[in-house]
């Protein structure tokens, strides 16, 4: 089946401790990215990869490292994670840049 | 700036009642995408349509319908005769070509009543 896989789905965490948020798609996209859901914000986009190695930010990509060292995992680092970064992150990918976005199920971070 | 607005934060509506979302988009290129997403209370998004800045057709697929207007800069969704399993949040995106960004709206909620 064709998937983006998240983990982990839910988090609660405290500020300053590392964590990783991973994303693994089976579609063999080039494409891929994360987003964050906030109330009232949308979908706001972190960092995007069009491909192995190459790596770009989005609008909101402060606080987070993204790589790309192998095409299907894209995985989000929160190197010192703080409350204003409590939020529902999406991970998604597609065959090209403009084609339809594939959206993981959704990772809901808590910070405290 | 590119941007995407919909301005409807929260619609309700009774069943069979048809809908329109509204979808206006600011860009400043002649090719883009549009997109729209459907995100029900489980909290997954769901692909609904894209739709490339060339082809201004409406697209119909069975109670849901597109009207793309260039002219205007909307991209509005139209559900006809509602259902209960209609109520979600609907978000409206615009895709740039160049900078390979996805720009969302800060979507809808559409309650269908029983």
């Amino acid at each position: 089946e064709a998937q983006v896989t998240q983990n982990p789905r839910y988090l609660i965490t405290v500020t300053g401790k590392k964590l990783t948020v991973t994303c693994s798609q089976n579609m063999n996209h080039e494409y891929m990215s994360w987003y964050r859901q906030d109330p009232g914000l949308g979908l706001r986009q972190i960092y995007y990869s069009m491909n192995v190695e190459v790596t770009d930010k989005g609008d909101v990509p402060e606080g987070y490292k993204v790589s790309r060292k192998e095409k299907r995992n894209f995985p989000l680092i929160l190197e010192s994670p703080s409350p204003n970064q409590t939020s529902l992150y999406f991970c998604a990918s597609s065959q090209q840049a403009n084609g339809e976005l594939f959206f993981g199920e959704g990772s809901r971070l808590t910070v405290l | 700036a590119q941007k995407v607005t919909q301005a409807q934060t929260e619609i309700s509506v009774v069943e069979k009642e048809d809908v329109t979302l509204d979808c206006v988009y600011e860009t400043r290129d002649t090719t883009y995408y549009l997109f729209w997403y459907k995100q029900p209370p489980s909290g997954e998004l769901v692909f609904l349509i894209r739709r490339n800045s060339f082809d201004e057709q409406n697209e119909i697929s069975g109670r849901y319908s597109w009207n793309f207007q260039k002219s205007t800069s909307s991209f509005n969704f139209t559900i006809t005769a509602s259902q209960v399993v209609d109520s979600a949040v609907y978000f409206c995106a615009l895709r740039d070509v160049w900078t390979d960004k996805l720009i969302f709206g800060t979507g809808t909620r559409l309650q269908v009543f029983p």
